[in-house]
């Protein structure tokens, strides 16, 4: 199946730093999504970006398809910026396969 | 408010004992699906529901029962079979089973299984 690999594995960030964070996968993709998951556990999707450039607020993302890659940049980090981020891709089986995420810490 | 509710939010089983963890929407869903997650890790898909009387194993289904006898409803059951039942499990619905833009995952707060 596909790979996906996702780096840095841990990040600290000081409040208002800016920050990427990094989604390689092994092979094409139809779908790309970014998700975030709070200190609880509530996962929430960021983007669906299979290719192209989206921004929401503070955050954006890129996405490359042709050399396998996606970016997650946030800007001016905050607090509730921590938790871990997760990039997941689909191949052509409408299934997501998973990164093992980045573990983002946002201190004060 | 339209969501995924999952119960319990944390569970407790000696071993031997199946447990079943509970999954429902009111998004009007077609397609549900079950994850778990370990620490450290990535999310891995069980099983997942393209529609109402349908599943399909996913990943790492050994140890794991389902059933979709309604479009609400998908709950999962942890039997005596799963060797290493201890972790995160998320339950997920989406509008159909094609994503896209319009139609992305959204899941519900998970259970967190553990077994003594």
């Amino acid at each position: 199946g596909i790979q996906v690999e996702q780096s840095p594995p841990d990040l600290i960030l000081q409040e208002g730093a800016n920050s990427t964070l990094r989604c390689n996968f092994s092979d094409s993709v139809n779908n790309l999504q970014w998700f975030h998951q709070n200190p609880w556990g509530q996962l929430i999707n960021l983007f669906y970006i299979p290719s192209g450039t989206k921004q929401n607020g503070r955050l954006s993302a890129t996405t490359v398809a042709t050399e396998r890659y996606s970016l997650l940049y946030i800007s001016s980090s905050q607090t509730t910026d921590s938790g871990v981020y997760f990039c997941a891709v689909e191949a052509n089986d409408y299934k997501l396969s998973f990164g093992a995420g980045t573990t983002v810490t946002v201190r004060a | 408010d339209g969501g995924i509710t999952q119960s319990p939010k944390y569970l407790f089983r000696k071993e031997g004992q199946n447990v079943t963890l509970s999954c429902e929407q009111n998004l009007n869903h077609d397609a549900m699906y079950w994850y778990r997650q370990d620490p450290g890790q990535g999310l891995r898909l069980i099983y997942y529901s393209q529609i109402v009387n349908d599943f399909q194993k996913g990943d790492i289904a050994e140890g794991y029962s389902v059933s979709r006898e309604k479009k609400e409803s998908f709950p999962l059951t942890v039997t005596s079979a799963q060797k290493n039942p201890t972790a995160f499990y998320l339950c997920a619905s989406s509008l159909g089973f094609a994503l896209s833009g319009a139609n992305v995952l959204t899941f519900g707060a998970g259970s967190r299984l553990t077994v003594l």
